[in-house]
């Protein structure tokens, strides 16, 4: 299985400021035969279901706003809010979807300082 | 718009079976782009892909290993739905679980159900 590791473990920034999270598959998750990265990431609210923000490690998903960001290959990816807003506190995980079973990093909090 | 409404007993009893249901509007369990899918979560393991089936042709099914001897995913295209059993659960397969749309296209579940506590207790 790939064990997906996030850090941090959770996270304080102030609103306006940039918010920066890791996440490492254990094996590259990138098929070279159309050059895709398999990882998404998604921001979960309490109460609430997981929401896909990012596909192909760096594809926007319709609807989600352009301060959030991906980019990586291989094993080393990035989720990037480029200026926290209030409503973009959450858990946020990233997802491999390259072999199965597919696995999820263990969540990393996101909190206003 | 695609929506998941999810049902099934919130409380079942150690050694018996955890069953739930999916139905899907704005989408068919029989598309030939997506793929539906079951994942729980709880505190101590975090996010856990479980299983699913798909429709390409013929239907077909992934299941983890952690709970393969336990687990049947099932298509309804009567009714536009699929559903999770369980059996033998235990103490530690309580968790919040959900039904989800995996995008074949793009990867990435799309849609997801509302998710249903399911404790394991006497």
């Amino acid at each position: 299985d790939i064990v997906m590791t996030q850090s941090p473990d959770s996270l304080a920034v102030s609103l306006g400021e940039r918010a920066t999270i890791n996440c490492k598959p254990s094996q590259s998750v990138l098929q070279r035969s159309n050059n895709k990265n398999f990882l998404a990431w998604y921001q979960q609210k309490p109460g609430q279901p997981p929401k896909l923000l990012i596909y192909w490690a760096s594809t926007r998903e319709s609807g989600v706003p352009d301060r959030f960001s991906g980019s990586g290959s291989g094993t080393d990816f990035t989720l990037t809010i480029s200026s926290l807003q209030a409503e973009d506190v959450a858990v946020y995980y990233c997802h491999q979807y390259y072999s199965l079973p597919q696995t999820f990093g263990q969540g990393t909090k996101l909190e206003v300082k | 718009q695609v929506q998941l409404q999810q049902s099934g007993p919130g409380l079942v009893k150690p050694s018996q079976t955890l069953s739930l249901t999916c139905a899907i509007s704005g989408d068919s369990v029989s598309s030939n782009s997506a793929t539906w899918v079951w994942v729980r979560q709880s505190p101590s393991r975090g996010l856990e892909w479980l299983g699913r089936t798909h429709y390409r042709s013929k239907w077909g099914y992934d299941y983890a290993d952690y709970v393969k001897s336990r687990i049947t995913i099932s298509p309804d295209t009567s009714k536009n739905q699929f559903s999770l059993r369980l059996n033998s659960v235990a103490p530690e397969d309580t968790a919040v679980y959900y039904c989800a749309r995996d995008r074949t296209s793009t990867g990435g579940f799309d849609y997801w159900g509302q998710g249903i506590l399911v404790t394991v207790s006497s």
